[in-house]
């Protein structure tokens, strides 16, 4: 299957700095991408979907502001995590849909996700 | 809003037994995806099986398969010949926009 990749795996930054994660489709086309967030033990929950050269659309209670979140390009999907607090530590996971080779289900391919730890 | 319910936080199952994950769904709508994802402790998420809400045919996929009941809205994962492998927790997921997924099963399987 399609591979989607994340960078960096692991981070930890100190409170009140910004932190950027990166979700890239590696050979296919992803014009959709989704930004997930995992606390332990607990489910993916939506955070944003983002559509390539227009603005995300955000989950209810999720901060706009707080998550930025950039999809310039077909392969490249960004989420900054702004001013991060300790309660913004989690487990970050991006996934892309292509809507290019034809396949019925339109597959939703996932990344292998950031641990965000803030101190 | 849809929702996702998985009932059972945790499973256990004997090797090489079988094992059925529930997951009943929550929508208005008449086309839409279902599927089932594994997560080991690695955290990747892994596609396990997918089905197609206006497929009556429940889908298989060697020893998983799935008893989809679209007026009940239930979608459970049944594993055959459980192996080791097998343990992770369990995600039933619906899409139509986009993906949304249920509490988790955390699956034991015991040598």
């Amino acid at each position: 299957g399609a591979v989607v990749s994340q960078h960096p795996s692991r981070v930890i930054c100190k409170s009140g700095t910004s932190v950027k994660i990166e979700c890239r489709s590696l050979d296919f086309q992803a014009t959709t991408m989704f930004w997930y967030r995992q606390f332990p033990k607990q489910s993916l929950m939506l955070m944003a979907t983002s559509n390539e050269g227009s603005k995300a659309t955000y989950e209810q209670g999720v901060e706009k502001d707080k998550f930025l979140i950039n999809h310039a390009s077909l392969t490249l999907s960004t989420l900054t995590v702004t001013s991060a607090h300790p309660e913004d530590s989690s487990f970050y996971i991006c996934s892309a849909r292509d809507l290019v080779t034809g396949d019925p289900y339109n597959e939703q391919f996932f990344g292998p996700g950031t641990r965000l730890t803030v101190l | 809003a849809q929702t996702v319910t998985q009932s059972q936080p945790e499973m256990s199952v004997q090797e090489a037994e079988t094992v059925t994950l529930s997951c009943t769904y929550d929508t208005s709508e008449s086309d839409y995806y279902l599927f089932w994802y594994k997560q080991p402790p690695s955290r990747q998420m892994i596609l396990v099986i997918r089905q197609e809400a206006y497929k009556q045919q429940n889908a298989t996929e060697n020893r998983f398969s799935v008893n989809f009941q679209k007026a009940a809205k239930s979608f459970s994962l049944k594993i055959s010949d459980s192996q080791l492998g097998d343990a992770a927790m369990y995600f039933c997921a619906y899409r139509n926009n986009d993906m949304r997924f249920g509490a988790g099963t955390r699956l034991t399987v015991k040598p």
